[in-house]
């Protein structure tokens, strides 16, 4: 079974603050590697999605980037915002995609 | 494409109760997931149908548990004999069968047993 892990579980910057969180996998046999935010008592908004024979996607201030070799994705904040808040979780898989507990962020204005 | 779409958003019922949940995935997409959510956890998998064919079926899903998606389209989760652990956000995704095809996830529904 994939597990996922993402580090830190909790993080709080002030606004326009760069900043990334990290997700790593156990099992490399992915097929691709997706981000989601996820707002209270919401479902999840996907971000990002990662093919993989990628190494990254970038969507306006969102970067991501995989390395499956190693097993770790990281998504890449620029210029945070109060409407950035949220919980960011990661993703990866071949039939069935498992999730970690993900990363609450506050940016506060 | 009206995005995935569950039913209902709440539902509140006392323990022992039987419960079930519908959701309808973007048209076209063959694969349907079912999640379980509790707070301040991700998603946990608990199923997944490859057109009508339920596929994969997680352990940690209890014989309460029964999806059925007849015939490809919507799919049901039926909770029978609920407790009150139990009480969770239900999630439910769907995607294209090809390999790099992402996740689309509905708003789920949220599950209280009294």
């Amino acid at each position: 079974k994939q597990e996922v892990t993402q580090i830190p579980a909790a993080l709080s910057v002030p606004e326009g603050e760069n900043l990334v969180l990290n997700c790593s996998f156990t099992d490399s046999a992915i097929y691709n590697l997706q981000w989601f935010r996820q707002d209270p008592g919401k479902g999840l908004t996907s971000l990002l999605l990662i093919q993989s024979s990628q190494r990254e996607q970038t969507s306006g201030r969102l970067n991501a980037s995989l390395d499956k070799s190693s097993g770790r994705s990281t998504l890449y904040i620029a210029a945070s915002q109060p409407g950035d808040s949220a919980t960011y979780l990661c993703t990866g898989g071949f039939n069935k995609f498992y999730f970690g507990s993900g990363t609450k962020l506050n940016v506060k204005p | 494409d009206t995005g995935v779409s569950q039913d209902p958003r709440h539902k509140i019922t006392k323990r022992g109760q039987n419960v079930t949940f519908r959701c309808d995935p973007i048209s076209e997409h063959n694969r349907l997931y079912w999640y379980r959510q509790t707070l301040g956890q991700g998603p946990e998998f608990l199923t997944y149908f490859q057109n009508e064919a339920q596929l994969e079926k997680s352990r940690l899903l209890s014989d309460r548990f029964s999806a059925e998606r007849p015939k490809g389209s919507f799919s049901t989760l039926e909770i029978q004999r609920t407790e009150q652990g139990d009480s969770a956000m239900y999630l439910c995704a769907s995607s294209e069968t090809g390999s790099h095809s992402p996740l689309h996830f509905g708003n789920g529904t949220r599950l209280t047993v009294t």
